[in-house]
């Protein structure tokens, strides 16, 4: 019981913007969206996250719909590197639970 | 500063033996959790430490034990292990823990093999 839905897998092209989607309708007002990133064989490396506001930093934009019942991650200029599975986690006050992510593969 | 380190990062054993795996959380961290990661069911939560009380626990047998030490250290332990037990198990650790909001930040992870 994730609580989020994610695409199993997208393509994108390199220096293309990379949109990932993911839909989370029975969010609760306090949770929070997190989104990770595990390169092969390393441990999921932390991206961004957001309650309802539009966040941006220095890897990714998150954008967040009005009913927060869905959010996209945003890579604007994904490079070779940026290939990982994606995991978009809804959090509150206990554990993290992972779903099982969106794997990006990005293209030359 | 440095980051979250786990030993050791592979291990080899057989079924019924036991096995106990280490993890060091960033300095000042609080908070240690374990998850385990298998293809065919991803990352699981297994527990979560804070102040050397277990905050919470996710839904694997009893057979999957942990502790955390003064200094935040924190140990996991299987017992009687199982084939279906071999995985990357990966520490996390976080300023407070259970939190609303409360970045966690991953170590490399433990790949452990059952034979």
């Amino acid at each position: 019981d994730a609580k989020t839905t994610q695409p199993t897998s997208m393509d994108c092209a390199e220096g293309r913007a990379a949109n990932l989607p993911c839909n989370h309708s029975t969010i609760s007002g306090n949770e929070y969206v997190y989104w990770y990133r595990q390169i092969h064989s390393q441990g999921p490396q932390y991206i961004i996250h957001g309650l309802k506001n539009n966040e941006t930093n220095e890897m990714a934009s998150l954008i967040i719909t009005e009913d927060r019942k869905s959010s996209t991650l945003i890579l604007p200029h994904a490079t070779l590197r940026d290939t990982a599975v994606y995991y978009c986690i809804v959090k509150g006050s206990s554990d993290m639970r992972f779903g099982a992510g969106t794997r990006l593969t990005v293209k030359p | 500063k440095a980051g979250v380190t786990q030993t050791p990062r592979y291990l080899i054993k057989t079924r019924g033996q036991q096995v106990t795996l280490s993890c060091s959380p960033i300095s000042g961290h609080r908070s240690v959790s374990w998850y385990q990661q298998t293809p065919g069911q991803g990352l699981q939560f297994l527990f979560e430490y804070f102040s050397e009380t277990q905050r919470n626990k996710g839904n694997f047998p009893g057979r999957f034990s942990g502790r955390q030490f003064s200094n935040s250290r924190s140990e996991m332990n299987v017992s009687t292990l199982e084939l279906g037990d071999s995985a990357l198990y990966l520490c996390a650790s976080s300023l407070i823990g259970g939190a609303w909001y409360n970045e966690q930040f991953f170590g490399p992870g433990t790949r452990l093999t059952v034979l």
